[in-house]
């Protein structure tokens, strides 16, 4: 157990559907990166936040948006699902100062048919 | 932004065997990791080794950041290695992490 999780570990929707991929980061870490692992895109950043703010945004499409809550817990939603949204769906975490690195959690399969 | 380039592609391994891979990258950097992707999908970090060496086990890796590449080497390879080994860099203007396309291990009995 990397000390991040997330939930739910798989997700089969229909296309034009909704749903919602959440996120625990470690304890202590306030640092949260969403990431997307497609078959021909390889891995590709999403989105990060820090402390509840957006700190960086990398290849989201405008149909995903994603939230950092008080408790740090973070969720990513995704609207309007397409066949290609289907993927795995890496939440990470990073503490404050200090060099240890990215921790993952164990991903979402997303399934859209 | 910055480039990851990892080799070789793919690569065959008999049990037992050792082997090096190769991650390049191309600008300094403030991390480097090296993960391994199993079949189940569980990226499982491995190293994180911005410069300087480190060994774990059958594992060890080595960064020389002034020339931009790392190396990860595994000895004694078992059929449980087998998967996909990423290389993920952050570059020095805190960007998130970037990753390479990954070696894929296979290692047969």
């Amino acid at each position: 157990d990397s000390g991040v999780t997330q939930t739910p570990k798989h997700l089969i929707t229909a296309t034009g559907q909704r749903v919602t991929l959440r996120c625990s980061p470690r304890s202590g870490d306030l640092s949260v990166y969403w990431y997307q692992q497609s078959l021909d895109q390889g891995l590709q950043f999403l989105i990060q936040y820090y402390n509840g703010e957006e700190r960086a945004k990398g290849n989201i499409l405008e149909r995903f948006s994603a939230q950092q809550f008080p408790d740090l817990h973070s969720e990513l939603n995704l609207s309007s699902l397409e066949l290609g949204d289907s993927a795995l769906y890496f939440c990470a975490s990073t503490p404050t100062g200090g060099n240890y690195g990215y921790t993952f959690g164990s991903g979402t399969r997303l399934t859209v048919v | 932004g910055i480039q990851v380039e990892q080799s070789p592609p793919d690569l065959i391994l008999q049990e037992g065997a050792n082997s090096t891979l190769r991650c390049n990258f191309s600008d300094s950097v403030n991390n480097l990791q090296w993960f391994h992707q199993n079949p189940w999908g569980q990226l499982i970090n491995l190293f994180y080794i911005p410069s300087g060496t480190k060994q774990n086990g059958r594992l060890s890796a080595t960064t020389v950041a002034t020339e931009r590449y790392s190396l990860l080497y595994i000895s004694s390879s078992q059929t449980t290695d087998s998967g996909v080994y990423f290389c993920a860099v952050e570059g020095s203007g805190n960007t998130p992490l970037v990753f390479g396309k990954g070696t894929r291990l296979s290692v047969i009995a």
